[in-house]
């Protein structure tokens, strides 16, 4: 079955631009997670969904980033006025019922790249 | 300090010979996962466990809860085993990843 997708694989913007990344989960998948990933360093935590709502927002860096899951499945990132320290790959990842334990599955990621 | 460290950081490897990378946490956790990332960012899951020892082919973790710490060893280690692996760490409902270990396995 198709696993988690992410669009664009790639995305260069400007400094001071807005980007908005997207997510596809796997089917039925009620969870979702969005990381940050910069070069040499593991994922970070940003957000994470439990059906539309976030669960948790904790890892969100500051009021520039958002995200939102209107219908409860496919997921969008947002950044506004973007800064060269944004740039990282973003990592977008869903479990089947959002629970400590169950399995996390990732997507490719997105590539940002900042100028 | 990292909440979650590996070691080592960067690992190479003659084909076939054993490997160990380990993992330890200085949190409580449910469950630990090891994930593989390829060039180009790809995260593939390898093992999730929470207690014991869990085997995959030439992959066999394992985990010690009362010790915090997780090991992952690949026998008869080959070229395509080379990657980065982290180990991850599930604490309360979200993941908490270690620095990764970079792998090359050389022919």
């Amino acid at each position: 079955g198709a696993g988690v997708s992410q669009t664009p694989s790639n995305k260069v913007t400007e400094k001071g631009k807005y980007v908005e990344l997207r997510c596809d989960p796997i089917s039925g998948h009620t969870a979702l997670y969005w990381y940050r990933q910069s070069l040499g360093q593991g994922p970070e935590f940003l957000i994470y969904f439990q059906g539309t709502g976030a669960a948790d927002d904790s890892g969100l860096p500051n009021d520039r980033f958002f995200a939102v899951r209107p219908e409860g499945s496919v997921s969008t990132l947002k950044i506004q006025r973007t800064e060269r320290g944004d740039s990282a790959v973003y990592l977008c990842a869903s479990s089947e019922f959002g629970r400590a334990v169950n399995e996390q599955f990732f997507g490719p990621g997105t590539r940002l790249t900042v100028l | 300090k990292n909440e979650v460290e590996q070691s080592p950081q960067n690992l190479t490897a003659q084909e076939g010979e054993f490997i160990t990378i380990n993992c330890s946490y200085s949190v409580g956790i449910s469950a630990l996962h090891w994930l593989q990332q390829h060039p180009g960012g790809g995260i593939v899951s390898l093992f999730m466990l929470s207690s014991g020892k869990k085997k995959h082919g030439r992959l066999i973790a394992t985990i010690n809860i009362q010790e915090k710490h997780s090991s992952l060893h690949i026998t008869a280690s080959h070229p395509r085993d080379s990657a980065v692996y982290i180990c991850a760490v599930y604490n309360t409902d979200k993941l908490i990843f270690g620095t990764g270990t970079r792998l090359q396995v050389f022919p």
